[in-house]
């Protein structure tokens, strides 16, 4: 089993919709949470930190349920801005990061 | 947020020669960088952690021989690719730590893509 899993997609989603990805992680013991975005050929650049009290920053809330060992992602309104490949990261402690391999999102018109 | 570069953000070498690849800081120091790695449609994979005046952290299955890391100065580490083989060729992201904790954030540079002929 992999340690961050993500479904991978592709998720091909008309503008203004509202979307959900899902990511489940295997370490109980993982400290910190968070999704970040990659564009193609692109390096990932972080979208949001994930709590556990939930957290929401404009269109996009991310909740983390620690005894499901679940993290997720919402988007509503979706904007062809938004077409991206979002990974899910765990981390570990002691610098051990751990990446999704990412769910693919295309917003079309 | 912060500021990564990389440097070069893209190199085409031979079989058989040696890649330099330079990581900095912009805007901050940075006591801690990691290096990953990322083939096509895969997860970023960490290859060494990179710490500032003492030897590299590498993963299991790094050759600490073959990616020789270097972290000199608090904004800059470098990652040289040794004898560089056509499996070598990938998308090579750093990273920074902001603040001291393990589970501070990380900022990324661009990325650099090898590809080696």
């Amino acid at each position: 089993r992999k340690e961050v899993e993500q479904d991978p997609g592709p998720f091909n989603v008309p503008e203004g919709a509202t979307v959900a990805f899902n990511c489940t992680y295997s370490n109980s013991a993982s400290q910190s949470f968070f999704w970040y975005r990659q564009d193609c050929r692109k390096e990932p650049k972080l979208l949001m930190s994930v709590y556990s009290s939930g957290n929401e920053d404009g269109r996009f809330t991310a909740q983390l349920n620690r005894a499901s060992q679940y993290i997720s992602l919402l988007i509503r309104d979706s904007k062809l801005s938004d077409s991206a490949t979002y990974l899910c990261v765990v981390n570990h402690g002691n610098n051990d990061m751990r990446f999704g391999a990412g769910t693919r999102l295309t917003v079309k018109p | 947020g912060a500021v990564v570069s990389q440097h070069p953000s893209r190199v085409i070498c031979k079989s058989g020669t040696s890649v330099k690849i330079e990581c900095r800081s912009l805007d901050f120091q940075a006591t801690t960088m990691f290096w990953y790695r990322q083939f096509p449609k895969q997860s970023l994979m960490l290859m060494a952690t990179s710490n500032e005046g003492s030897k590299a952290t590498y993963e299991q299955g790094v050759e600490k021989d073959k990616f020789l890391i270097n972290h000199a100065s608090l904004t800059l580490s470098t990652l040289t690719v040794t004898s560089a083989h056509p499996e070598d060729s990938s998308f090579y992201i750093c990273s920074a730590r902001v603040g001291s904790l393990s589970t501070d954030t990380q900022y990324f540079g661009p990325g650099t893509r090898l590809t080696v002929l």
